[in-house]
């Protein structure tokens, strides 16, 4: 079966500082993978999505970059944090082809003092 | 654009009662599919349930329904029996079919009482 990680759970950092938060899948080959940040008691907003191996796609402009060095590892980072970038970060996968639900992670709770 | 809104931000029931919650989309496409997620206090996101536009059957998933009414955009989620452990923070979200991003609702926060 498929598993999702993330760490680190939970991060505090001050502002100004670099950021890398970490996604990786087992139990599949290939996958869709996203990077989404949730504001307090709010929805969700797409950040990037990768369909493939350095295949970057940015919804929102703003402080944050994505890559994907390898099939399975999604990498979300800032070189500068500002306070906005306070949130609760969620990977989540899905088959490249097929059903293409998306299947998320545990979550990375960021706070930027 | 697609957007996705769920008119209740806080609904409550009571345990072993039913609880409807409501979702409206817009879009122009006739190729989407439709979701309930769950998001308890650990804050993952737990699909429950899942809907394809062409299909005019409602989805089931045990104690979890939808009413899919796609002439009027809307998709609501019926929870049965509802346990303790339903009390969650419940999120529609829309996808397109021929794309790869999720919109999602601002959410319900479901509140059961024993």
């Amino acid at each position: 079966s498929q598993t999702i990680h993330q760490w680190p759970a939970t991060l505090v950092q001050p502002v100004g500082s670099p950021l890398s938060l970490e996604c990786t899948v087992e139990g599949t080959s290939n996958p869709n993978l996203y990077w989404y940040r949730q504001a307090a008691g709010r929805g969700l907003q797409l950040l990037f999505y990768s369909v493939g191996i350095g295949q970057i796609s940015s919804e929102v402009p703003q402080n944050l970059s994505a890559s994907r060095p390898q099939d399975r590892q999604f990498i979300l980072s800032s070189k500068k944090l500002l306070l906005s970038d306070s949130g609760f970060y969620l990977c989540a996968w899905s088959l490249l082809r097929g059903t293409d639900t998306q299947y998320f992670g545990p979550g990375t709770r960021l706070t930027v003092l | 654009a697609q957007t996705v809104t769920q008119s209740q931000p806080e609904m409550s029931v009571q345990e072993a009662e039913t609880v409807t919650l409501s979702c409206t989309y817009d879009t122009s496409e006739s190729d989407y599919y439709l979701f309930w997620y769950k998001q308890p206090p650990s804050r993952q996101m737990i699909l429950v349930i899942r809907q394809e536009a062409y299909k005019q059957q409602n989805a089931t998933e045990n104690r979890f329904s939808v009413n899919f009414q796609k002439a009027a955009k809307s998709f609501s989620l019926k929870i049965s029996d509802s346990q303790l452990g339903d009390a969650a923070m419940y999120f529609c979200a829309y996808r397109s079919g021929s794309g790869s991003r999720l919109t999602f609702g601002e959410g319900t926060q479901l509140t059961v009482n024993p």
